[in-house]
């Protein structure tokens, strides 16, 4: 019920390409879903966020579309660059603002 | 946006030793501070929860006597590991979240201990 499942693990994308990264999550009481990015020896930093009374949302080239009804949200990198290489990790809070991190995604994008 | 910092930003020590790690927010009060642990290729695992002036809220499985937060004020927070064994090696990230209203957590940049 807590658990919020990212794919895929790992994803190698051509510079220019689009990069999709995708998240599932069971419990509907989870009401904001951000995305993170977090380069070797970093802490995260937040990419972009979502709520779930909102389908779609873009801040340059990132964009996250999100199905309420499937329970599924997903980040979409557009013109992918090598300085997006990166571990993406998407995220869904329950309650007392309790962050639940997906598994990871390793992005590289080869020029 | 807001800044959260964390000292050291890397920690070796002897196993036996305790070790104290700070998390400060730099230009905001932050009521809530969360402690997360990393472990190579993985993902964040959230340890505990401290509110300021509030004994910390421990995970499942976290031992709570071994980790020991201190929340003083509204933009300090504390971990010390005490006793620390080398499994407890890892990287460990704070985060703060502000007033209500102020939905972000904002992490801190980490904290790479390692124990002999």
């Amino acid at each position: 019920q807590q658990q919020v499942k990212q794919s895929p693990q790992s994803l190698i994308v051509q510079k220019g390409g689009i990069s999709i990264i995708n998240c599932a999550y069971e419990n509907t009481a989870f009401d904001y879903f951000p995305w993170y990015q977090q380069f070797p020896g970093k802490g995260p930093a937040l990419l972009i966020a979502i709520r779930p009374d909102v389908s779609e949302k873009k801040e340059g080239r990132f964009t996250i579309s999100f199905n309420k009804s499937a329970k599924q949200f997903s980040l979409h990198i557009m013109d992918s660059q090598p300085g997006d290489s990166a571990t993406y990790f998407c995220a869904a809070r329950a309650a007392r603002g309790k962050l639940i991190f997906g598994q990871g995604t390793e992005l590289s994008v080869k020029p | 946006g807001a800044v959260v910092s964390q000292h050291p930003s890397r920690v070796i020590c002897k196993s036996g030793t305790s070790v104290k790690i700070e998390c400060r927010s730099l230009d905001f009060q932050a009521t809530t501070m969360f402690w997360y642990r990393q472990f190579p290729k993985q993902s964040l695992m959230l340890m505990a929860t401290s509110n300021e002036g509030s004994k910390a809220t421990y995970e499942q499985g976290v031992e709570k006597d071994k980790f020991l937060i201190n929340h003083a004020s509204l933009t300090l927070s504390t971990l010390t590991v005490t006793s620390a064994h080398p499994e407890d090696s890892s990287f460990y990230i704070c985060s703060a979240s502000g007033r209500a209203g102020y939905n972000e957590q904002f992490f801190g940049p980490g904290t790479r201990l390692t124990v002999l």
